[in-house]
């Protein structure tokens, strides 16, 4: 299993500004997973992480919204740029387990607040 | 691509009746299929796992579930409810050579009364 730490865990923001969530993995992992759980309803994948190299978005999501970063295989960022209330989230970090089992591993989650 | 569909955003239980969530997929490959709980203010946590092996998946706290290939399901089961099962449930699938990501379903939220 992996211990997956996220700051920060929860926040209130400005109506215009811009957030950068971290993610720190106890171990070595080739992908990271960003997901949004916005209020009452389920995970939707935001974009997936791989060190090294750019990050890959699902539909609807862009870079220039929620830029990433990956600088090496235990980090990884996820800024949610000129936020507005629909912006209010939990924005979860997730990476695979080892051995391909398909199972994901989840941080805690950022609940942020857009006022 | 693929989905599940959970049936029933919210279901009440008593403590100690059998709980039923339900969970159907589609997939073009065989899938991996998973369930997660997401305690009140908490992350998820994996509940259980189906990747080929026994169809009849055992996971923690007492909960099982059942790959129905026929029916493309992979409802959860519990004997007995416990109040401590209060949670919201997730139902999950992912390619089986795929890249690992998952596709959550919309999510039951299960209410045990005493």
């Amino acid at each position: 299993s992996a211990v997956i730490s996220q700051k920060p865990s929860r926040d209130i923001c400005q109506r215009g500004t811009s957030l950068t969530i971290q993610c720190q993995v106890d171990s070595q992992v080739t992908m990271m997973f960003w997901y949004r759980q916005q209020p009452g309803q389920s995970l939707t994948l935001i974009a997936t992480a791989n060190q090294g190299s750019e990050a890959t978005y699902e539909s609807g999501f862009v870079i220039d919204k929620f830029p990433i970063s990956r600088p090496n295989l235990t980090f990884s960022t996820l800024t949610v740029s000129n936020m507005s209330p629909e912006d209010s989230s939990i924005y979860l970090c997730s990476v695979a387990g080892n051995a391909n089992t398909g199972e994901l591993f989840f941080g805690e989650g950022s609940r942020l607040t857009v006022l | 691509a693929q989905s599940v569909t959970q049936l029933g955003s919210h279901v009440s239980v008593s403590e100690g009746a059998l709980v039923l969530l339900r969970c159907n997929y589609s997939s073009s490959v065989p899938p991996y299929l998973f369930w997660y709980v997401q305690y009140p203010n908490q992350g998820l946590q994996l509940l259980l796992k189906y990747t080929s092996a026994a169809t009849l998946v055992k996971g923690i706290n007492g909960f099982e579930a059942e790959f129905k290939k026929s029916e493309t399901s992979f409802h959860l089961t519990k004997p007995s409810a416990h109040m401590s099962d209060a949670a919201e449930y997730f139902c999950a699938v992912s390619e089986r050579h795929g890249t690992d990501k998952l596709i959550f379903g919309t999510g039951t939220r299960l209410q045990v009364f005493p």
